[in-house]
């Protein structure tokens, strides 16, 4: 379906531990996204960019961090997991018109033991 | 703050029959759009529906936007097994930055 990949599907780590989820898209796309997503509820935006070197904030609270060297990397950064950071990260990215929709990733399952 | 609230929070129908789900939201919009997302999986875009629009269709989908009362309708005629699957609403904002928001999603059971 979506060019835009994200590794690893599952993780599961030890609480305290730094973790880095990758997502890639071949789409050359200038916006990306982050969105964090408990099973069976809505979606959080946690992250998003507009481009190479840009980055925000979204509208839910979130200890981890994101960069945007290159125009297809968008990685997301968890320094110190904690048990709460357990939920499914899914990324997306759009063409930086208006009215464009999102692709998404099939998501990172992380559970923080 | 959640923008998009969807009605019902799960539907069970019988294969053949239509689905109708429903989302409202509380601000201004450019669009919004209907995504559907399989289990465990990431969303798969449905269908686009800008803010001067009343109505969209695609294939058995049939969207239908109401500005004034800041809600939208998805229909899905003659469903199938393969329908069942969650569907979220989200809203592309006509100010500010363009983050789309979600609703929390109608969980849709297709019985065979």
């Amino acid at each position: 379906e979506a060019d835009i990949y994200q590794t690893p599907r599952y993780l599961v780590i030890g609480t305290g531990k730094k973790i880095t989820l990758e997502c890639s898209q071949t789409m050359g796309h200038d916006k990306m996204y982050w969105y964090q997503q408990d099973p069976g509820m809505e979606l959080h935006l946690i992250h998003y960019s507009y481009g190479v070197n840009s980055t925000e904030k979204g509208d839910l609270s979130s200890e981890s961090t994101v960069s945007r060297i290159r125009t297809e990397h968008f990685p997301l950064t968890l320094e110190s997991a904690r048990p709460s950071h357990t939920s499914q990260y899914l990324c997306a990215s759009r063409l930086g018109t208006d009215n464009s929709p999102l692709h998404f990733g099939n998501g990172t399952r992380l559970t923080v033991t | 703050s959640q923008q998009g609230e969807e009605d019902p929070q799960a539907l069970s129908i019988q294969e053949g029959e239509n689905a109708t789900m429903n989302c409202s939201y509380k601000t201004s919009i450019n669009n919004l759009q209907w995504y559907r997302q399989n289990s465990g999986r990431g969303l798969v875009h449905l269908i686009l529906i800008r803010s001067n629009e009343r109505e969209k269709h695609s294939g058995r989908l049939r969207v239908t936007l109401d500005t004034s009362k800041k809600s939208s309708s998805l229909l899905i005629t003659a469903s199938r097994a393969a329908d069942t699957a969650s569907y979220f609403c989200a809203t592309d904002a006509s100010q500010g930055a363009q983050k789309l928001v979600f609703g929390q999603g109608t969980r849709l059971t297709i019985n065979p």
